[in-house]
C-alpha cells in the first residue's frame, strides 16, 4: 500500500464518546499535519509534527489530543467533541516540516466526522 | 496572517473550453505557491510548487503562472474534459510558523 492512508473514512459519534483517527503514510516522510475542513472555509491547519515532536498546535482546542508514535503514523483523539466539530479532517505528509517548506504535502483522503 | 484568496468560487465550462482561475496573495515576504487538485471523495494531488517570478509549469493540459510582484497566481486549463472536474486549491506559507495557508478553492465543473 502507497501513500497516505486514514480511518476510518466515516465516524458518527456522540458527544461523550471518546473515538481516534488514524494516518499512516508510506512515503518515508519526516513530518505529518493534521487538516481540518469545514463546509465553506479553507483547510485550516491543526497541528504539526516533525521527526514525531509536535511543531505546532494552532491554537486547537484540547478535545482535540494528537499523537505520533513514530514518523509513519499519526493519530487523532477526540474526547467530547461538540457538534460544530463535524467537518473533513485530513492528514498529510511532507519530507521535512520546517517553517515555510516548499515541500509539497501528500494528503490522505480524509475521515468525515459527524457529531450527534 | 496571509490571507490567500481564490476566484471564482465556482465555475462551469462546457467540455472542449479552456478556462483559468486566479489565486491571491501578499507579495510582502513571498516565499512560495502551491497549486492543488482535489476530486469529489479522494486525496487532494499536487500539482505544481512554484517560487520564481515569472515562473510558468505545466502538467499535461493544465498550466500555471506565478506574479509575486503583484500576488497573484493563475491556472489555466486548455480543453477541459469532464475528469477536470475538482477544486482547485491554491497555498503559500505564512503565519508565525510559515506552514502553508489555503484559499477556500475553485470548484470546476466540466460538462460533457
Amino acid at each position: 500500500e502507497t501513500g497516505v492512508t486514514q480511518t476510518p473514512r466515516h465516524l458518527v459519534m456522540g458527544m461523550t464518546n471518546k473515538k481516534s483517527l488514524k494516518c499512516e503514510q508510506h512515503l518515508g516522510h519526516n513530518a505529518m499535519y493534521w487538516y481540518k475542513q469545514s463546509a465553506k472555509k479553507p483547510l485550516e491547519l491543526m497541528f504539526v509534527y516533525s521527526l514525531e515532536e509536535r511543531v505546532e498546535n494552532n491554537s486547537v482546542p484540547s478535545r482535540f489530543s494528537p499523537e505520533c508514535p513514530n514518523s509513519s503514523h499519526l493519530f487523532l483523539h477526540l474526547h467530547t467533541l461538540q457538534p460544530e466539530d463535524s467537518a473533513l479532517y485530513l492528514c498529510a505528509s511532507s519530507q521535512e516540516g520546517g517553517t515555510r517548506s516548499t515541500d509539497t504535502q501528500y494528503f490522505g483522503p480524509g475521515t468525515r466526522l459527524t457529531v450527534l | 496572517i496571509l490571507n490567500v484568496e481564490q476566484s471564482p468560487q465556482s465555475l462551469h465550462v462546457q467540455e472542449g473550453d479552456s478556462t483559468n482561475f486566479t489565486c491571491s496573495f501578499p507579495s510582502s515576504n513571498f516565499y512560495a505557491l502551491h497549486w492543488y487538485r482535489w476530486e469529489t471523495a479522494k486525496s487532494p494531488e499536487a500539482l505544481f510548487v512554484m517560487t520564481l517570478n515569472g515562473d510558468e509549469k505545466k502538467k499535461g493540459r493544465i498550466s500555471a503562472t506565478l506574479n509575486t510582484k503583484e500576488g497573484y497566481s493563475y491556472l489555466y486549463i486548455k480543453g477541459s474534459q469532464p475528469e477536470d472536474s475538482a477544486t482547485y486549491l491554491c497555498a503559500s506559507p505564512g503565519g508565525s510558523q510559515g506552514n502553508l495557508i489555503f484559499g477556500k478553492g475553485t470548484k470546476l465543473s466540466v460538462k460533457p
